[in-house]
């Protein structure tokens, strides 16, 4: 059964602009969450989508947004990216939500400058 | 606020050595799961604990639960250069949030 894959592996972007990242769950999995990791704060939740609808959400800004496609595949969106959000960008797919056992990606390494 | 404080936060140790990582908290957790994390990959699920007091072993790793489900604490027997990773613990509180501890940074060194 193939991993959790996410795309784009790395991205520079600049102050201003907007990102979309995209993740493909294990097929099967209707449950996906996105994670922020960064060395001072450490591995954050973002939210969470469950069947195209977005079940839990974490504290984070409006500039982050997410959806879900029927397929379960699930795109994150950061807009007037800020050189705070330089982070990795992880990605969990589970078959039961967030709170069990999770299968992360490899994640999207984004650098703001 | 940081809910979860891991220690140590950094650890070098020679191979066959014993070590414990420690994953403390002042609030109470309904489960307690621990992850690995190694470089340019994503955290992998080791192990969940519920019930205050658990114990559980995988091969030379032993994860325990405290009794008033507040901490754990990870054991690792005759560490091996594979053991080497970020190690994560993760708490879930209430009905949806689960919390990242800081992380404790493992290196074993043949």
């Amino acid at each position: 059964k193939a991993g959790v894959t996410q795309t784009p592996r790395y991205l520079i972007k600049t102050r201003g602009q907007q990102v979309t990242l995209s993740c493909s769950p294990i097929s099967g999995h209707r449950s996906v969450s996105w994670y922020q990791q960064t060395p001072g704060q450490g591995l954050q939740f973002l939210f969470e989508y469950f069947s195209e609808t977005q079940r839990n959400k974490g504290n984070f800004p409006g500039r982050f947004s997410g959806r879900q496609f029927s397929n379960s595949r699930s795109e994150m969106n950061v807009s007037t990216l800020e050189l705070g959000d330089s982070a990795l960008y992880l990605c969990a797919s589970s078959s039961s939500g967030w709170k069990g056992e999770q299968y992360f990606g490899p994640g999207t390494r984004l650098t703001v400058t | 606020t940081q809910l979860l404080e891991q220690s140590p936060q950094f650890l070098s140790i020679q191979e066959g050595e014993n070590l414990t990582v420690y994953c403390n908290s002042s609030s109470v957790f309904s489960s307690l799961q621990w992850y690995r994390q190694e470089p340019g990959e994503g955290p992998v699920l080791l192990v969940t604990v519920v019930t205050g007091g658990e114990v559980k072993k995988l091969k030379r790793l032993t994860f325990q639960f405290g009794d008033a489900r507040k901490d754990s604490s990870l054991h690792i027997t005759a560490a091996q250069p594979g053991d080497t990773g970020l190690y994560l613990c993760a708490g879930q509180t209430g009905a949806n949030n689960l919390f990242f501890g800081t992380g404790t940074r493992l290196t074993v060194i043949p």
